[in-house]
């Protein structure tokens, strides 16, 4: 069984472009979550989907969005980049209430 | 303010020394304790789940354990592979995994 996939692995962007990350779940899963790991801090919930509808937000601003498809796969757009921004982005997979199994993730770096 | 807090932040251990993790967390409903593996550029490996307070888990040398406020991941004669960050979480009301900063243990040879 495959597991959670992300891409791109890494990703450069410049300040105040915009950046789309994407993220395939395990097949049958139909909750996605996306969270920010920035250097030396722990993991900060971003944002959950399940079946296709935004169901929790985390404490980011507006421009960190994105979506869920028909197929369940999701994608983070995050808007205006800052260098704050730079961290590794990390989307997780969940059935029902089985545990979140996760990717490996997306290293993003604002320059 | 929900909050799951590990200890120590950093843990060195000889090859074989035993030792335990902890997790304390701050909201009394208990709706899933989780424990995760993170290795450096990697995403979290999922390892237990825990329920009800006297649950315990085993996987390997690892052995998670819940009281009604705590948790505590006992690693017994690690080896140098269980070198990585030890994440725990716990699900809030608000349907998200909230996870602590993690203890990074390091086992020497």
């Amino acid at each position: 069984e495959a597991g959670v996939t992300q891409s791109p692995t890494h990703l450069i962007k410049t300040r105040g472009q915009q950046a789309t990350l994407r993220c395939s779940p395990i097949s049958g899963h139909t909750s996605v979550y996306w969270y920010q790991q920035a250097l030396g801090l722990g993991l900060q919930f971003l944002l959950w989907y399940d079946e296709g509808e935004e169901r929790n937000r985390g404490n980011f601003p507006p421009r960190f969005s994105g979506r869920q498809f028909p197929n369940y796969s999701s994608e983070l757009n995050v808007n205006a980049l800052e260098l704050e921004d730079s961290a590794l982005y990390l989307c997780a997979s969940s059935l029902d209430n089985s545990p979140l199994h996760f990717g490996n993730g997306t290293r993003l770096t604002v320059t | 303010e929900d909050q799951v807090t590990q200890s120590p932040e950093a843990l060195r251990l000889q090859e074989g020394e035993s030792s335990s993790l902890n997790c304390s967390y701050t909201v009394s409903g208990l709706r899933g304790l989780f424990w995760y593996r993170q290795d450096p550029g990697k995403g979290p490996e999922f390892l237990f789940t825990l329920y009800s307070a006297g649950e315990e888990k085993e996987k390997e040398r690892l052995k998670a354990t819940l009281t009604k406020k705590e948790s505590f991941l006992h690693i017994t004669a690690p080896k140098p592979e269980d070198s990585a960050t030890y994440l725990c979480a716990h699900f809030f009301g608000n349907e998200k995994l909230t996870f602590g900063t993690g203890t990074r243990l390091t086992i020497i040879p």
